[in-house]
């Protein structure tokens, strides 16, 4: 069964203070990891795809990196609207459809 | 494009009443799901659909919950009747069918349900 585990559960940044969420899976084979970022009272916003360990996308402050077994959402000088929950999920190869499993999430507040 | 369209945005009802959501997927889009957000279980599928069939009802928490997809462009979602432990976020989200890489998901606002 695919898991994915999110840590930590919240994160209280002063804004300016880089850090990294992470995201844990196991997965019987990768078709692709997906970043999304949630914002209160709002569905999910894609963010990034990635596919195979080594590679790395970026998006403004958003640096999203996979290896293995992990994927860092690194959150370089962020601002007060770089707050909101940041979601995980990865894709299996043999996944019917488009199936994704989710993590819990990462709740992040940046505060000015 | 408008993006995934969901109606209504929220919805009060009484235990046992019945409750109908709706979604307008993305144009062109071969994929539509369907979601249920809480704080305790995160994002939860509940069913999809592949040019407009049910593929996977796994997630459907019980008969009381149904699902259909009549055309391309238009999905519902009804609990009959609910009770107030169905109060949650559902979402809709709809991608395509990947020619290479993944099928990213693109999700709508969502509908905040009360059964009282």
């Amino acid at each position: 069964e695919d898991q994915v585990t999110q840590s930590p559960e919240a994160l209280r940044l002063q804004e300016g203070e880089s850090s990294s969420l992470n995201c844990s899976y196991t997965v019987s084979g990768l078709r692709g990891l997906f970043w999304y970022r949630q914002d209160p009272g709002k569905g999910p916003e894609f963010l990034f795809t990635l596919y195979s360990a080594g590679e790395e996308k970026e998006k403004e402050r958003l640096k999203a990196t996979l290896t293995k077994k992990e994927s860092f959402l690194h959150i370089t000088a962020p601002k007060p609207e770089d707050s909101a929950t940041y979601l995980c999920a990865v894709q299996a190869r043999k996944a019917a459809g488009n199936k994704l499993t989710f993590g819990g999430g990462t709740r992040v507040l940046v505060k000015p | 494009d408008a993006g995934v369209i969901q109606s209504p945005r929220h919805e009060v009802t009484e235990m046992g009443q019945e409750v109908t959501l709706r979604c307008k997927p993305i144009s062109g889009h071969d994929y539509l799901f369907w979601y249920r957000q809480t704080m305790m279980r995160g994002l939860e599928l509940l069913i999809y659909f592949n040019n407009n069939v049910p593929i996977d009802d796994s997630g459907m928490p019980e008969d009381r919950f149904s699902a259909k997809m009549p055309n391309a462009s238009f999905s519902t979602l009804k609990i009959q009747p609910s009770e107030p432990r169905d109060s949650a976020v559902y979402f809709c989200a709809s991608s395509l069918r990947p020619t290479s890489g993944a099928g990213e998901q693109f999700f709508g606002p969502g509908t905040r349900l009360t059964v009282l």
